[in-house]
């Protein structure tokens, strides 16, 4: 398995502002994931952050409104930008370990 | 391009009832699948998982069977308990979850009375 900390665990931000999120593991991974979880639905995938390397975003969103670094192979950051009511959220990374996948405790966003 | 399809809750069923929810998908190639749980107040786990056809995926009492001829990989269990109440998430990878980023069904909410 894998131990993975986010921070903060929560914020309410105003609208046009902007919140990084931070993301730690507690070993080295190569693979690191963004999702978001609109409120009542489903996880979906922001991006693929590769430590060394552009990260790679998913159909509907864009680096310029969700900007992601991974500096190394135990941390990465998912900014989100210029931020609306509509990205009110929970944002979770997760890491690839084998062949599964383990997720951050999340990160509860609250735009107003 | 990939989705998953789970039966909609909440579902409310009595302690000690059989319980299945059902996952289907819709993939090219030979995805993985997954089962994952979120219990109140907490992060998301993984639960199990199977990686090819006719494989069986276990843990803590659940059971889900990867059926290529059906796209199917429905969650079971013989008697659940109070404390299985949570979310249940069905999810796919094109290749074996490390690798590639999940497409997740909606969530299933899973209520177990005393």
């Amino acid at each position: 398995s894998a131990v993975i900390s986010q921070k903060p665990s929560r914020d309410i931000c105003q609208r046009g502002t902007s919140l990084t999120i931070q993301c730690q593991v507690d070993s080295q991974v190569t693979m690191m994931f963004w999702y978001r979880q609109q409120p009542g639905q489903s996880l979906t995938l922001i991006a693929t952050a590769n430590q060394g390397s552009e990260a790679t975003y998913e159909s509907g969103f864009v680096i310029d409104k969700f900007p992601i670094s991974r500096p190394n192979l135990t941390f990465s950051t998912l900014t989100v930008s210029n931020m609306s009511p509509e990205d009110s959220s929970i944002y979770l990374c997760s890491v690839g370990r084998g062949s599964d996948q383990y997720f951050g405790p999340g990160t509860r966003l609250l735009v107003l | 391009g990939n989705s998953v399809t789970q039966m909609e809750g909440p579902v409310t069923l009595s302690e000690e009832a059989f319980l299945t929810i059902n996952c289907t998908y819709t993939a090219t190639g030979y995805p993985s699948l997954f089962w994952y749980v979120q219990y109140p107040g907490e992060g998301l786990q993984l639960l199990l998982k199977a990686t090819k056809a006719d494989d069986k995926g276990s843990n803590k009492g659940f059971e889900a069977t990867y059926r290529k001829e059906t796209t199917s990989f429905h969650l079971e269990k013989g008697s659940v308990q109070v404390s299985d109440s949570a979310v249940y998430f069905c999810a796919l990878s094109d290749s074996g979850g490390g690798a590639d980023g999940l497409t997740f069904g909606k969530g299933t909410h899973l209520i177990i009375q005393p």
